[in-house]
């Protein structure tokens, strides 16, 4: 069975600061990768995702993640984050690129102290 | 991205009617949608995958013959609540994919039912 974990529910930093967000996953087969973030009230938008090549890929508004296969990781990271990245941040594993149903982990909230 | 529309964004009904909320693909045809709901600060629960022409499978714990869903065509799919209960408001999330895209979310559907 696929699972995903997100050790850390709540994550505050202070704008300007660097972020990381976890995401360990468990899949039997080839994972893909997604991270998407959720506004309040409002549905998910993606920021980026993983299916194969560079381990390390970017997305949008700045963000990138490191898929890592041997520690199941696939961390989002940004150099400075900015106070409108507050928001609740899923990562999701599916077993295809498209079609196929995903696995979301518990989130993580981000909050952005001035 | 492509964009995927679900309407309405919130719905107030009185207990013991029905509602239906659309989901629709905008500019790609969606093989595949996906329904899910999500509970205030928790992670997205599958309740059913519909692929078009076909009848929707059911997560595990989901009852069919509350959450009608129907998806008749590439662009559309609909959930629809049956005599709804307190305990059936929540945010509703659909998304749709296509041959070859990854998943695109609708803006959520916020439903209370007094």
């Amino acid at each position: 069975a696929q699972s995903v974990t997100q050790p850390d529910i709540h994550i505050t930093v202070s704008e300007g600061a660097s972020l990381e967000l976890r995401c360990n996953y468990s899949y039997g087969a080839t994972p893909y990768l997604f991270w998407y973030v959720q506004s309040p009230g409002q549905g998910l938008q993606l920021l980026l995702k993983y299916f194969s090549g560079d381990t390390l890929v970017q997305g949008i508004k700045g963000f990138e993640a490191e898929f890592k296969r041997s520690q199941s990781s696939f961390n989002l990271r940004k150099p400075s984050v900015h106070w409108s990245d507050a928001a609740e941040y899923f990562c999701a594993v599916g077993g295809k690129p498209s079609g196929s149903r995903l696995t979301f982990g518990e989130g993580t909230q981000l909050t952005v102290n001035p | 991205g492509a964009v995927v529309s679900q309407h309405p964004s919130w719905v107030i009904c009185k207990s013991g009617t029905s509602v239906k909320i659309e989901c629709r693909s905008l500019d790609f045809q969606a093989t595949t949608m996906f329904w899910y709901r999500q509970f205030p600060k928790q992670s997205l629960m599958l309740m059913a995958t519909s692929n078009e022409g076909s009848k929707a499978t059911y997560e595990q714990g989901v009852e069919k013959d509350k959450f009608l869903i129907n998806h008749a065509s590439l662009t559309l799919s609909t959930l629809t609540v049956t005599s709804a209960h307190p305990e059936d408001s929540s945010f509703y999330i659909c998304s749709a994919t296509g041959a070859n895209t990854e998943a695109f979310f609708g803006q959520g559907t916020r439903l209370t039912v007094v």
